[in-house]
């Protein structure tokens, strides 16, 4: 069935570096997702995108996180510069309308 | 402010009883409501999902009970295995606003 792919599946950097997470949706889906999960807790939600536009964010979603989908390619999360509370794990995810959204396997992200 | 809430944080039951997880919303605009279950290590999957055109959704051995008048929700999964351990997420969109997920709950079933 269709895989949302995310590259890499563990990150490792030093604080106050950047970093930036991929994601690969499936191809016909239109609404794209970053969710951050620490510990097997609960998803919480960061952004979601739509037509080239960041649609709706949380308070989580710092002045230092920035997405972009370029021309077609990856689905991109950048944080800069990273804190120790960014460690988490980081899942992509994404949808048709009014669908449940399929999620990537996750990006580990460990900030030392 | 939790937009979602879920219980019990844990839950354990015997092989074939039935595990009940209860959620609850506050945004009446919110119109579909799945649930997903996670194994350890892996991501979310999506196992089930209503919108409240009925209070009613079965999928073999996992239903969803929808009571729109009170905000909430549960999932009765029948005949429990040992296979479904895993903690379970329940969530609410609409055509606005990305999914808000519960905190959880981590079913074990024991044989």
């Amino acid at each position: 069935g269709p895989k949302v792919l995310q590259i890499p599946s563990h990150q490792i950097i030093d604080m106050g570096q950047m970093v930036t997470l991929n994601c690969d949706p499936v191809s016909n889906h239109l609404y794209f997702y970053w969710y951050k999960q620490i510990l097997g807790q609960q998803m919480e939600f960061l952004v979601n995108f739509y037509n080239g536009k960041v649609m709706e964010k949380s308070k989580l979603f710092k002045d230092q996180f920035s997405v972009e989908r370029p021309d077609g390619s990856y689905f991109t999360l950048k944080i800069q510069p990273t804190a120790l509370e960014d460690s988490a794990v980081y899942f992509c995810a994404s949808s048709f309308r009014d669908q449940a959204p399929l999620f990537g396997e996750g990006t580990r992200l460990s900030v030392l | 402010q939790q937009q979602v809430r879920q219980s019990p944080q844990s839950l354990t039951v015997w092989e074939g009883e039935t595990a009940i997880l209860n959620c609850s919303y506050e945004d009446s605009t919110f119109d579909y409501f799945p649930w997903y279950h996670q194994f350890p290590g892996e991501s979310p999957a999506l196992l089930i999902a209503i919108r409240p055109v009925s209070n009613k959704k079965e999928d073999g051995r996992f239903t969803i009970f929808f009571n729109k008048r009170e905000k909430k929700f549960s999932l009765h999964i029948a005949d429990s295995q040992p296979g479904d351990s895993a903690t379970y997420f329940c969530a609410a969109t609409n055509n606005n606003n990305a999914p808000r997920f519960g905190a959880g709950t981590k079913l074990s079933v024991k044989p």
